[in-house]
């Protein structure tokens, strides 16, 4: 079985500051693993993903995030936030084989709550 | 991009109604969709695996009675909650793997309130 692990629930920051938001998990295999962010009433939005090669990932809007095997970590920083990042954001992780009916199942974490202040 | 929508996107109804809420990934064909539940102030759960042309797959704990999820095209998968009572209340969310992309595109959700 896999877990997520989202250490921290609310992240309150002012801008232009950095910010990271933790995610640990834990499995058996590989895993494939993602950053969503939800804003209010909202679907997820995938933010960034690790699925192999260089373990840093970046999104588009500053975001990225650093697969770390031995510490089973996937980070998620931004050297400089935006009012406009306030969010919750949530780790996922899923297995990577295709077949069986744990193909494409999705585990996230508790979701952590970022705020961000002017 | 590959876009999923849902409908509706809101619904109040009374409690012992039946409620369908409906999953369209808009621009491609999907063979599995998924649900999920999210409770205020907390994470996702994955209620079952949507399959088109077969049975659904329902995770531990969830009412497959309860939650009736159809898949009958490879655009469409419905999750109709059956004798609604005010605890079904609750953020429903659908997404819809892509084929290509080899991840799941999310519908916007569909706040449920029974009354």
């Amino acid at each position: 079985a896999q877990s997520v692990t989202q250490l921290d629930s609310q992240v309150p920051v002012f801008e232009e500051a950095p910010v990271e938001l933790r995610c640990n998990y834990s499995s058996s295999v590989s895993v494939y693993l993602f950053w969503y962010v939800q804003y209010p009433n909202q679907g997820l939005q995938l933010l960034l993903k690790y699925l192999s090669g260089s373990t840093l990932v970046e999104s588009i809007n500053g975001f990225e995030a650093e697969f770390n095997k031995s510490q089973t970590s996937f980070h998620l920083r931004k050297p400089s936030v935006h009012i406009s990042d306030t969010a919750e954001y949530f780790c996922a992780v899923r297995f990577p084989f295709a077949g069986g009916t744990s193909y494409g199942k999705l585990t996230f974490g508790q979701g952590t709550i970022l705020t961000v202040h002017p | 991009g590959a876009v999923v929508s849902q409908h509706p996107s809101r619904v109040i109804c009374k409690s012992g109604t039946s409620v369908k809420i409906e999953c369209r990934s808009l621009d491609f064909q999907a063979t599995t969709m998924f649900w999920y539940r999210q409770f205020p102030k907390k994470s996702l759960m994955l209620m079952a695996t949507s399959n088109e042309g077969s049975k659904a797959t329902y995770e531990q704990g969830v009412e497959k009675d309860k939650f009736l999820i159809n898949h009958a095209s490879l655009t469409l998968s419905t999750l109709t909650v059956t004798s609604a009572h005010p605890e079904d209340s609750s953020f429903y969310i659908c997404s819809a793997r892509h084929p290509s992309y080899n991840e799941q595109f999310f519908g916007p959700g569909t706040r449920l309130t029974v009354l």
